[in-house]
């Protein structure tokens, strides 16, 4: 069965510094493979998201991330974190109802 | 065009009652899938209905049911609550005949059981 894990849950980076999110999973053929953000309150928001193809895939907001399946690995990154990038990210592996969450990973972002 | 809504957005019960979520799928989406999100934890699909019927289902009780209505929109009941179920339920919808399987959330339910 398929199951995603975020080995960090909570990580804080100062406002203007690089960013990057882990993601490991375990699937068992060619996963399709999300990043969300949820803000406080609210619902997840897609990131990005990789079917197939160049294995590295943008997304909004300036967040990029990148497949390696030799790793089994799907990690988020963002050059220059700004403030209001604060929020809890969830690394998703599967499609539709088969869709797995990891537990997620809190961003605080300091000024 | 509107997204996945949802109501109510927050509410109360005690334990022993009974709760129905509403969910209305984004435009042009056949097909509505129901997520628990307790706190600090990620999302943990409870079941997913198309046409009407409920195809798939995650590890929850028959205390979580649902219903699909003709307009595609959808109902979560959960009976006899426990404090436990204490959590933010969300509703994603897509399309069945979609070849990506994203899923659109919406804004969730807030559920405190006291």
């Amino acid at each position: 069965a398929q199951s995603v894990t975020q080995p960090d849950i909570h990580i804080t980076v100062s406002e203007g510094a690089s960013l990057e999110l882990r993601c490991n999973y375990s699937y068992g053929a060619t996963p399709y493979l999300f990043w969300y953000v949820q803000s406080p309150g609210q619902g997840l928001q897609l990131l990005l998201k990789y079917f197939s193809g160049d294995t590295l895939v943008q997304g909004i907001k300036g967040f990029e991330a990148e497949f390696k399946r030799s790793q089994s690995s799907f990690n988020l990154r963002k050059p220059s974190v700004h403030w209001s990038d604060a929020a809890e990210y969830f690394c998703a592996v599967g499609a539709g109802y088969d869709m797995r969450f990891g537990a997620g990973t809190r961003l605080t972002v300091k000024p | 065009d509107a997204g996945v809504t949802q109501s109510p957005t927050h509410l109360i019960k005690t334990r022993g009652q009974q709760v129905t979520l509403r969910c209305s799928p984004k435009s042009g989406h056949d097909t509505v899938s129901w997520y628990q999100q307790a706190l600090g934890q990620g999302p943990q699909f409870i079941f997913q209905y198309y046409e009407e019927e409920e195809r798939q289902r995650g590890n929850f009780p028959d205390r979580f049911s649902g219903h699909q209505f003709p307009n595609y929109s959808s109902e979560l009941n959960v009976n006899a609550l426990l404090l436990g179920d204490s959590a933010l339920y969300l509703c994603a919808s897509s399309r069945m005949d979609g070849n990506t399987g994203e899923l659109f959330f919406g804004e969730g339910s807030r559920l405190t059981v006291l």
